[in-house]
Order: C-alpha cells, then structure tokens, then sequence
C-alpha cells in the first residue's frame, strides 16, 4: 500500500466548475501538506501549503486537511481552461528534510 | 530573478554511459534536493544535500547514482553505467535556510537511455 494515495484521473470539467482534488495517506506523522501544480513537460509548481488540520484559501483555491481521516483536498473554485494540469498532493513529517512523500498526481483537464 | 536552473534539459545516453545532471540552486538558498519521476509515477526523493554536505541519501539506489553540492558550482547528479530503467524526469528543487520544507522545483532534465 503506498502511503500516499491520489486518483490519477484525468478528471474533465466545463469551464467555471467547481474542482474538488483528493488525497488519502496512512502516516499519522505527516503534519505539513502541499499541492503542488504542474504543466506538461514542466517542474511543479507550489500552490499551498498548510501545516496540521484545518483550511486554507489562496485565490480560487482553498485547502484542507482533515488529519483525523488521513484525507486533504484542494478546491478550485471558477475553474479555467489555464488550470488544466496535473496535480499532486505532498506530504512530509516535523522533519525538516526536505523529503516529501507525493501521490501520483491527479491531471484536471478544464474545458471551455 | 532566476529560478532554479537545471541543465541539460535533455539528455539521451546509450546503456553503459555516464549522465551528469546539473542544478543550480535559486539565489539565497542553500539546500538542493534531488527528485526523480518516472513515467506514470509520482516524484520520489533521491537525496537532500547542503554545501559539501549529503544530508539524507535515503531514496538513493545504493549503485551507480551519486550527489555532491560543492562549495562552488552547481549540485551534480551522477549516474554511472545507464540502464534503461534510469530513463526518467529528475528534478531538482532548493529551499532556504529554515524554511519548513517549502521547496522550489526546476523545469527537470529529462534522460532518456537507449
């Protein structure tokens, strides 16, 4: 079992759709979580990042983390064709190691 | 204001040669940290360096791969004796001092083993 699980989709949307990203991890030591974004052929890209439990809003986008359930989303509200891209969860421990365990990465595709 | 910057962008071996990769950590920060994608796969960490010093090498496969990040210069990620199961992205990220992990990526450098 990975510890980090992510649906790859691809996941289709109409412009303007509300995105609802998911993720599922079995460590309870993970207390810092990050989405990042990443285009085609391109490095990721950090989008939030949130310590413990709780929600955090950025733009269109908010995150939470529901430590209790092992499970983090990100929403992205008014979806637009430029956020079509892969998304990937990522996860790391008090450890400031800079290892980050990540799950496969979810590719949203947002239609016009 | 550059990113961190990685060449070459891509890199096409024959089995049995040496690939370099090279990252060149953004300005102010002093921590490098080696990722590896393969096709279908997420990123999985390969190794965390400082200046002259391997921090964590815990996702690195014991043979053939090795990093240094010298005092001057940019980090290298040596892979000895290719096989086709090393074709992948790797990336290269670095963070600043202290700062709770957030880690920031270059564009990859793609190898390809033929």
């Amino acid at each position: 079992q990975k510890e980090v699980e992510q649906d790859p989709g691809p996941l289709s949307v109409p412009e303007g759709a509300i995105v609802s990203l998911n993720c599922t991890y079995s460590n309870s030591a993970f207390q810092y979580f990050m989405w990042y974004r990443q285009y085609s052929r391109k490095g990721p890209e950090l989008l939030m990042y949130t310590y413990s439990s709780g929600n955090k809003e950025d733009g269109r986008f908010t995150a939470q983390v529901d430590k209790s359930s092992k499970y983090i989303s990100l929403f992205i509200r008014d979806s637009q064709p430029s956020d079509s891209a892969t998304y990937l969860c990522a996860m790391r421990g008090s450890s400031n190691t800079g290892k980050l365990i990540f799950g496969q990465g979810t590719t949203l595709q947002v239609k016009p | 204001n550059a990113g961190v910057m990685q060449n070459p962008r891509h890199l096409v071996r024959r089995r049995g040669q040496e690939a370099r990769l090279r990252c060149s950590p953004m300005k102010g920060h002093s921590h490098v940290y080696w990722y590896r994608q393969l096709p279908e796969e997420g990123l999985k960490f390969m190794v965390y360096l400082q200046k002259e010093n391997i921090i964590d090498e815990s996702g690195m496969p014991k043979e053939r791969f090795s990093a240094e990040f010298p005092k001057e210069g940019p980090s290298i990620l040596r892979i000895q004796q290719v096989v086709r199961g090393d074709s992948a992205a790797y990336f290269c990220a670095s963070s600043p001092p202290q700062s709770a992990g957030e880690l920031f990526f270059g564009e990859g450098s793609r190898l390809t083993v033929l």
